[in-house]
């Protein structure tokens, strides 16, 4: 079958850096989806990884592991405004996206 | 460039009805996804449509079935309504029906089914 997992709730501090972890177990992969998602919204795309090692873009990064089945999301600098869901997601094979359950990310002052 | 539409925002049914919500692709996009997403939950995959063809399947009964027009926009219809069907029902379009491409969601539609 097929699996993600990820927290299920994270808070961390404005200013801080958080580390948010995906792991998988699906039938395909054809990549690994990070989306940001605020509350009543729909999902924004944040970051694709297809290879291993590490993405960057501005303040937000992403890592892949294949042979671990391993993924994480970094945020430095938190904001206010980064206060959302982040949901992992895998390319299956079908050409769809697998969704895990999403980590609902709280920033505090 | 336009971004991906769904019309309408929220809609109220009661069960046994039959429900139709339309997507606008973004431009130069010509694959439309739909996503089935609960309360609480990732968003779940109904299907697929390529250039007007259906291009994948998820684990939904046949009373969920779409179609893709030429300009490339969407319709998902459920027919029979169930209480377990009020969820955000998302549409995502993408550039092509190529593996990994990244899809783009529209602001989806809220159903709720008495």
């Amino acid at each position: 079958g097929q699996n993600i997992d990820q927290p299920t709730e994270m808070t961390a501090t404005e200013g801080a850096i958080v580390q948010i972890n995906c792991t998988y177990q699906t039938s395909g992969f054809n990549g690994l989806f990070w989306y940001q998602q605020h509350a009543g919204e729909a999902p924004t795309f944040l970051s694709y990884n297809v290879l291993d090692g590490l993405e960057e873009k501005g303040r937000f990064s992403s890592f892949l592991s294949r042979s671990k089945g391993y993924s994480y999301l970094l945020l430095k600098e938190l904001q206010m405004k980064d206060s959302a869901s982040y949901l992992c997601a895998v390319g299956t094979g079908a050409n769809n996206l697998f969704f895990g359950t999403g980590t609902r990310l709280t920033v505090i002052p | 460039e336009t971004g991906v539409t769904q019309s309408p925002t929220h809609l109220i049914k009661t069960r046994g009805q039959q429900v139709t919500l339309r997507c606008s692709s973004q431009s130069g996009h010509n694959t439309v996804s739909w996503y089935q997403q609960a309360l609480g939950q990732g968003p779940q995959f109904i299907f697929q449509y390529y250039r007007e063809e259906e291009n994948g399947r998820g684990n939904f009964p046949p009373r969920f079935s779409g179609l893709q027009f030429p300009n490339y926009s969407s319709e998902l219809n459920v027919n029979a309504l169930e209480l377990d069907d009020s969820a955000l029902y998302l549409c995502a379009s993408s550039l092509s029906g190529g593996n990994g491409d990244t899809q783009y969601f529209g602001p989806g539609t809220r159903l709720t089914v008495l």
